[in-house]
């Protein structure tokens, strides 16, 4: 299966801007899905196909995704944006979907 | 709107069954796939199954394979996880979430969630 690998924590201050990564073999050759799972609630997508944002989605949230490393950035980091994200991908060749371990987001 | 809700979790002894059901409304089962995902205690997001829009085609993770069935009934707009010989290692929360396929497929709407607890 295509494994993707995300950093288990990333922990940055209000205002700042955190960067959640997602590798993997040529990842920049596929589509990149990210979510945001909250405390006790559902995912929520918030990044489909690279970079763009479905609605209700503030622009604070951009991705982007080449060569191995896919990227989640989140600007103006709020006490609110805490939560587990997961970056998701599609194996083509299994049609299944794979996701990353997930990255804890901590706001200091 | 568009609305997913998971139902029939609850505690199942290791061997036993269960059957989850997602009542889908806002949208028609026939026009979407949808994918059962289940999160494990102190674990992430795994993908298990899903059902075509036509119905035709299914899909497991090797992790559930032969174990669950994914199932659907278009007159309830509803599918179905058909889970048999349970491990305690499938103790987790299940999600049903519907599933976009104009390119590469992600998961644009989820369920709430329901709870499967594996013990004796």
């Amino acid at each position: 299966s295509y494994v993707l690998t995300q950093p288990p924590s990333v922990s940055v201050a209000p205002g700042q801007t955190a960067r959640m990564t997602c590798g993997g073999n040529n990842i920049g050759g596929k589509s990149v899905h990210w979510y945001q799972q909250k405390s006790g609630q559902a995912p929520v997508l918030v990044v489909y196909e690279d970079s763009d944002r479905p609605s209700g989605i503030p622009e604070r949230f951009s991705g982007s995704n080449s060569d191995n490393t896919a990227t989640l950035a989140i600007s103006r980091v709020e006490a609110g944006d805490e939560a587990d994200y997961y970056c998701q991908v599609w194996d083509r060749s299994r049609d299944r979907l794979e996701f990353g371990g997930g990255t804890k987001l901590t706001v200091l | 709107q568009v609305q997913l809700v998971e139902s029939g979790g609850g505690l199942v002894k290791p061997g036993g069954s269960l059957r989850l059901s997602c009542a889908v409304s806002g949208f028609s089962i026939t026009d979407y796939y949808i994918s059962w995902i289940r999160r494990a205690p102190g674990k992430g997001l795994e993908w298990l199954s899903y059902i075509s829009s036509s119905g035709t085609d299914t899909n497991h993770a090797d992790s559930v394979k032969g174990r669950f069935t994914i199932s659907r009934d278009t007159a309830k707009n509803s599918v179905y996880l058909q889970m048999n010989s349970l491990r305690a290692e499938d103790m987790a929360v299940y999600y049903c979430a519907r599933e976009r396929r104009l390119g590469s497929p992600y998961l644009d709407n989820w369920g709430q969630g329901t709870l499967v607890t594996v013990s004796s």
